[in-house]
């Protein structure tokens, strides 16, 4: 069974300061790799996904991950964060052959100082 | 109303009361999720429903009874529910489940629950 593996469980970090937020994932096959944010009293909400082709992603409010297959990684970065970056964010996985049922990390508090 | 909805916001049972959470989602979504988040863990996934029918049970207690009466609406029925039950329930829905994908999963705020 595939595992997700978040190395950081907070990271602390300067305001207009870059950030990587570290993910590692299991598996014996193929897999769809995701982060989702998840804002103080909200639910969770998608930033990028990487389903195929390029291994550099970009996402919303200025995140990008590379999925790096050889060593089963999908690293979160942001060159420069705000206050407003303040969240919890969540790693997250599925087989490409069942491409619907994701298993997560345990996340990865970033708290953003000024 | 927009996006996934979920109330309660907050509940507080004994371990002797029976409650209920809904979910309702206004995205005209096929599939609905109820996922566990605990403090410093994975979200779990508890059960799945697609086209009103369970497609998932994660091995979760019989304490926890979901219903899904169609595609808008999910329940989770709650009853004899142990401290270690206190967490953050999510509701999260997306376009289908079963088949293509992978589709983007829509979450709901949560209902915050303590079990006293």
């Amino acid at each position: 069974a595939q595992s997700v593996t978040q190395l950081d469980s907070q990271v602390p970090v300067f305001e207009e300061a870059p950030v990587e937020l570290r993910c590692n994932y299991s598996s014996s096959v193929s897999v769809y790799l995701f982060w989702y944010v998840q804002y103080p009293n909200q639910g969770l909400q998608l930033l990028l996904k990487y389903l195929s082709g390029s291994t550099l992603v970009k996402g919303i409010n200025g995140f990008e991950a590379e999925f790096n297959k050889s060593q089963t990684s999908f690293h979160l970065r942001k060159p420069s964060v705000h206050i407003s970056d303040t969240a919890e964010y969540f790693c997250a996985v599925s087989l490409m052959e069942y491409g619907n049922k994701l298993v997560f990390g345990a996340g990865t508090i970033l708290r953003v100082k000024s | 109303e927009t996006g996934v909805t979920q109330t309660p916001r907050h509940l507080v049972m004994g371990m002797t009361n029976k409650k209920s959470l809904k979910c309702e989602q206004h995205l005209g979504h096929n599939a609905m999720y109820w996922y566990k988040q605990s403090a410093k863990k994975p979200l779990e996934l508890m059960f799945v429903y697609n086209f009103k029918e369970q497609t998932e049970n994660n091995s979760v207690p019989s304490r926890f009874s979901p219903e899904c009466p169609n595609s808008s609406h999910l329940f989770l029925h709650l009853h004899t529910l142990q401290p270690e039950d206190s967490a953050l329930y999510l509701c999260a829905s997306s376009q289908g489940y079963l088949a293509g994908g992978p589709y983007e999963q829509y979450f709901g705020p949560g209902t915050r629950l303590t079990v006293t």
